[in-house]
């Protein structure tokens, strides 16, 4: 399977408790993004990746949240001391940049609950 | 006010029908333009690509009007598989997509 990998696909965790997220995008794709999509609503922008380099957090984006890149390959993303609100389905996805009108292609997501 | 907003919906149609969402967005530098589907529960998947003269695939037809920074989507005789929420994306020169929350369309038989 060539596609964008995530890992674990579901999540429960106790409210404190940190997690990390594993993605693994298309081994070309240089470019790498983290979502968070709650129901009913679009995904919401997190963080993305050129290669290692973090370029961009969103600003709503709480301390608790720390994502790497470290080999420009697959991605991490942690989030510290859980809480409710965190429960969501986090996506990933990866692009080619360089080539006008790109397609990101997205992983399953990991769907975390905070119980 | 969100960078892109979409028709807030749902839409209930009947097999046949012909259907329009539009939406639009904020940040007058945005370069490029799509439309993803997103079935329950599942991750988005790319519709199509929005190009600046309106372009067509089967069924499906979008159009872009940068002047007053909105983005349509027309689909024609509706089947119940085109059942599914549709996002508007818009990304940015930098290459950052942001997304609408989704227009949701049922299609009845």
């Amino acid at each position: 399977d060539t596609g964008v990998s995530q890992n674990p696909r579901h999540k429960i965790t106790k409210r404190g408790q940190n997690v990390t997220f594993r993605c693994d995008p298309i081994s070309e794709h240089n470019r790498l993004y983290w979502y968070r999509q709650t129901l009913g609503q679009g995904p919401e922008f997190l963080t993305y990746f050129q290669n290692e380099a973090q370029l961009e957090k969103s600003r709503l984006l709480s301390d608790r949240f720390s994502a790497e890149r470290p080999k420009g390959s697959f991605s991490t993303l942690e989030i510290q001391r859980t809480e409710q609100g965190d429960s969501a389905m986090y996506l990933c996805a990866s692009t080619l940049i360089g080539v006008m009108n790109t397609e990101a292609f997205f992983g399953q997501g990991t769907r975390l609950t905070v119980v | 006010r969100k960078e892109v907003e979409q028709d807030p919906g749902p839409f209930n149609v009947p097999e046949g029908a012909t259907v329009a969402f539009n939406c639009t967005y904020s940040n007058s530098a945005s370069q490029s333009f799509f439309w993803y589907r997103q079935d329950c529960r599942k991750e988005p998947k790319l519709l199509m690509s929005v190009y600046s003269s309106g372009n067509e695939d089967g069924r499906f037809t979008a159009q872009l009007n940068r002047a007053s920074q909105y983005i349509s989507l027309l689909i024609r005789d509706s089947k119940l598989s085109d059942s599914a929420t549709y996002l508007c994306v818009v990304n940015t020169n930098a290459g950052k997509s942001t997304f609408g929350d989704g227009t949701t369309l049922t299609v009845k038989p």
